[in-house]
C-alpha cells in the first residue's frame, strides 16, 4: 500500500531536549515536505526537499532541521525544542509536478512543556 | 505572493442538505487549485484539483468545485451531505509546487 509513515504519532517532551520525527514514503517520490498545523493558521511549510541531498527552507524553518540522505526518508529534527513548537506536524510527498497531489502522513502531535 | 482565504471557520449543515465551502485565492497567473479533506486523527486527503480545462471539476466522495477566474474563487460543493463528511476542509493554491499555500481550513459539522 502506498503510504507516508510518520513516527511517533504523539510525543511529549521538555524544552531543550533534542528530538527527531521520522518520515518515510514507499512511492519513490522525489519531493518531500514538512508542514506544521496550528489552529487558525492552517498548514505552514517548514522545509522541503526536491531530491536526495537537496533541501530548502519553507515559510517557518526557524528551530528546525531536516536531512535527506535517502530518497524514502525525510526526518525532522528539533535540536532544542521550545513550547512554541507545540503543534501538529505533517510530512508529505509527491512527484515533482505542480499538478500532482501531495500524499500526507497521519501526523505527529508534539507537545513541548 | 500567493494566498488563500477560507472565510468560514465553521459551517454546520443538516444531513441531506447541500453544501458550499468558499475559497478565494490570490495568484498572479493561472493557479493550480486543490481541495483536501482532513478527518479526525488523519492526514490530508486530496478531494479534487484544477489545473486547466473544464472549470467544473469532479472529485471523490461526490464533491465538485468550480473555478471562477473573474471572482478568484474555487468553491467546493456537494449536493447532499452525509454525516461521514464531517471533517476539516482545506483549499490550497500553487503554481510553484514546492510552495503550495494552504488556507486556514473550514470545519464542517453535520447535524442529524
Amino acid at each position: 500500500e502506498a503510504q507516508v509513515t510518520q513516527n511517533p504519532r504523539y510525543l511529549i517532551t521538555v524544552t531543550g531536549k533534542k528530538l527527531t520525527v521520522t518520515c518515510s514514503q514507499n512511492m519513490n517520490h522525489e519531493y518531500m515536505s514538512w508542514y506544521r498545523q496550528d489552529p487558525g493558521l492552517g498548514l505552514r511549510q517548514i522545509y522541503y526537499s526536491m531530491n536526495v541531498e537537496v533541501t530548502d527552507k519553507g515559510d517557518v524553518p526557524e528551530g528546525y532541521k531536516v536531512s535527506r540522505k535517502e530518497k524514502r526518508n525525510f526526518p525532522l529534527i528539533l535540536e532544542s525544542p521550545s513550547p512554541n513548537q507545540t503543534s501538529l506536524y505533517f510530512c508529505a510527498s509527491s512527484i515533482p509536478s505542480s499538478n500532482s497531489p501531495l500524499h500526507f502522513g497521519n501526523g505527529t502531535r508534539l507537545t513541548v512543556t | 505572493a500567493q494566498s488563500v482565504t477560507q472565510p468560514d471557520i465553521h459551517i454546520t449543515v443538516s444531513e441531506g442538505a447541500s453544501l458550499e465551502l468558499r475559497c478565494n485565492y490570490s495568484y498572479g497567473a493561472t493557479p493550480y487549485l486543490f481541495w483536501y479533506v482532513q478527518s479526525p486523527g488523519q492526514g490530508l486527503q486530496l478531494l479534487l484539483k484544477y489545473f486547466s480545462g473544464d472549470t467544473l471539476v469532479q472529485g471523490i466522495k461526490g464533491f465538485e468545485a468550480e473555478f471562477k477566474r473573474s471572482q478568484s474563487s474555487f468553491n467546493l460543493r456537494k449536493p447532499s451531505v452525509h454525516w461521514s463528511d464531517a471533517a476539516e476542509y482545506f483549499c490550497a493554491v500553487g503554481g510553484d509546487f514546492q510552495k503550495l499555500v494552504f488556507g486556514t481550513g473550514t470545519r464542517l459539522l453535520v447535524s442529524p
